[in-house]
């Protein structure tokens, strides 16, 4: 599986503000995805990102909050916009690789006050 | 709607006892099955997964799947538990041409000494 790199690992950020989150995968890779783990859940895809075009965004969730940016095969980016407290979480990307399996970074974890 | 349903929330065993972990789904056809688990602090590890043949796959860290059609059932399963496994557990699901993964709920595992 690819070596999948996310930054930052952990942030505390104060309500209103936004916050980019990086996801650098080691090898050229078709599919990324993005998901979302609030504390004590499991995780609920946000969206899934391809290069070249814009990111499609699962029910509940929208491009005006989350942002995301798919400038190339091997990077993605996830912005929390305008967090509240109900933002805090960790954010995980992750990929697909050609035998079908997700594999995940090591997640973001964000506090929001 | 398809879903993944993990019965217990909460497991705890023995150091060298054997572990069985539950997951039903809920699926039109077959799915590809997965099983991850995530260490305090940690993103999601890939232990095994099924996509078709062998009904019984075996992952890594010793761990093991069997798949039940008729149960709709791939409960995950470890011979002897050691310390180091107490970590949450996460069955997912997604079909076949669908690269989303639907999460169940998780089971945290405590080992005893």
């Amino acid at each position: 599986s690819a070596v999948i790199s996310q930054k930052p690992s952990r942030d505390i950020c104060q309500r209103g503000t936004s916050l980019t989150i990086q996801c650098q995968v080691d090898s050229q890779v078709t599919m990324m995805f993005w998901y979302r783990q609030q504390p004590g859940q499991s995780l609920t895809l946000i969206a899934t990102a391809n290069q070249g075009s814009e990111a499609t965004y699962e029910s509940g969730f929208v491009i005006d909050k989350f942002p995301i940016s798919r400038p190339n095969l091997t990077f993605s980016t996830l912005t929390v916009s305008n967090m509240s407290p109900e933002d805090s979480s960790i954010y995980l990307c992750g990929e697909t690789a050609n035998t079908g399996e997700l594999f995940f970074g090591e997640g973001s974890r964000l506090t929001v006050l | 709607a398809q879903s993944v349903t993990q019965p217990d929330i909460h497991i705890t065993v023995s150091e060298g006892a054997s572990l069985e972990l539950r997951c039903n789904y809920s699926y039109g056809a077959t799915p590809y099955l997965f099983w991850y688990v995530q260490s305090p602090g940690q993103g999601l590890q890939l232990l095994l997964k099924y996509f078709s043949g062998d009904t019984l796959v075996q992952g890594i860290k010793g761990f093991e799947a069997e798949f039940k059609r008729s149960q709709s059932s791939f409960n995950l399963r470890k011979p002897s538990v050691h310390w180091s496994d107490a970590a949450e557990y996460f069955c997912a699901a997604r079909g076949g041409s669908n690269y989303k993964l639907t999460f169940g709920k998780g089971t945290l595992l405590t080992v005893n000494p």
